[in-house]
């Protein structure tokens, strides 16, 4: 069973202060992604990456930035965390079969606090 | 541009009553389409989805949908709800060989008991 494992279940930190959400899959798959969840907005896509050391940009990146050094592991970065930025991250990651993209699976969310 | 509408933001249902939660969505080409489901403090689990072939798709926990070509819709149905599908539903879709998938808005489910 594929399993994504996000580091943190919850997170408290201070206005400014650089902050790295980390998320591992251990099934070998291409693509992983990173979302925020809000209410009454759904999930709204980060960044995402097809391959290491890839990246491409989802339709709300400012304000964060991701490395992806081994495919494994994907990582998204708050450079200077604002309150706005207050959400639920979840990461998910999908293999490719046969050139075509399978459904996603999901981590359990980071539920991040800015104060 | 890839959209996805879940018309209504909460369902109610009787326990034992067919449910049924409403998508509809707008793909250039080919849709790839998902239904997924959220339990509190937990991320997305994936149900079912449908690429190609029958309209109606069956996938899990007793869930299916049926995907609607002409009326662009791919509604998720269950024949009798049980208390525990009480949940928060997404809807997804994807353009053929795109990476990225757009998520609708989500359902809250309410099984009545």
């Amino acid at each position: 069973d594929v399993k994504v494992t996000q580091s943190s279940r919850y997170l408290v930190k201070r206005t400014g202060e650089k902050v790295f959400l980390e998320c591992v899959q251990d099934m070998d798959h291409e693509n992983m992604f990173w979302y925020r969840q809000d209410p009454g907005l759904g999930l709204r896509l980060i960044y995402f990456s097809y391959d290491v050391k890839m990246k491409e940009k989802g339709d709300i990146p400012e304000g964060y930035s991701v490395s992806r050094e081994k495919k494994e592991r994907f990582s998204l970065i708050l450079e200077s965390a604002s309150t706005n930025q207050t959400s639920m991250y979840l990461c998910a990651s999908s293999g490719i079969v046969t050139g075509i993209n399978q459904p996603q699976h999901f981590g359990d969310g980071t539920r991040l606090s800015i104060l | 541009a890839q959209s996805v509408a879940q018309p209504e933001d909460q369902v109610k249902v009787a326990e034992g009553n067919p449910l049924t939660v409403k998508c509809t969505y707008s793909v250039s080409g080919n849709p790839y389409l998902f239904w997924y489901v959220q339990y509190p403090n937990r991320g997305l689990q994936f149900l079912l989805k449908y690429i190609t072939g029958d309209n109606l798709v069956k996938g899990s926990y007793g869930f299916e949908a049926e995907f609607n070509k002409s009326q662009t819709s791919f509604h998720l149905k269950k024949p009798s709800a049980l208390v525990s599908d009480s949940a928060l539903y997404f809807c997804a879709v994807r353009a053929y060989r795109d990476d990225k998938i757009i998520f609708g808005k989500g359902t809250r489910l309410h099984i009545l008991p």
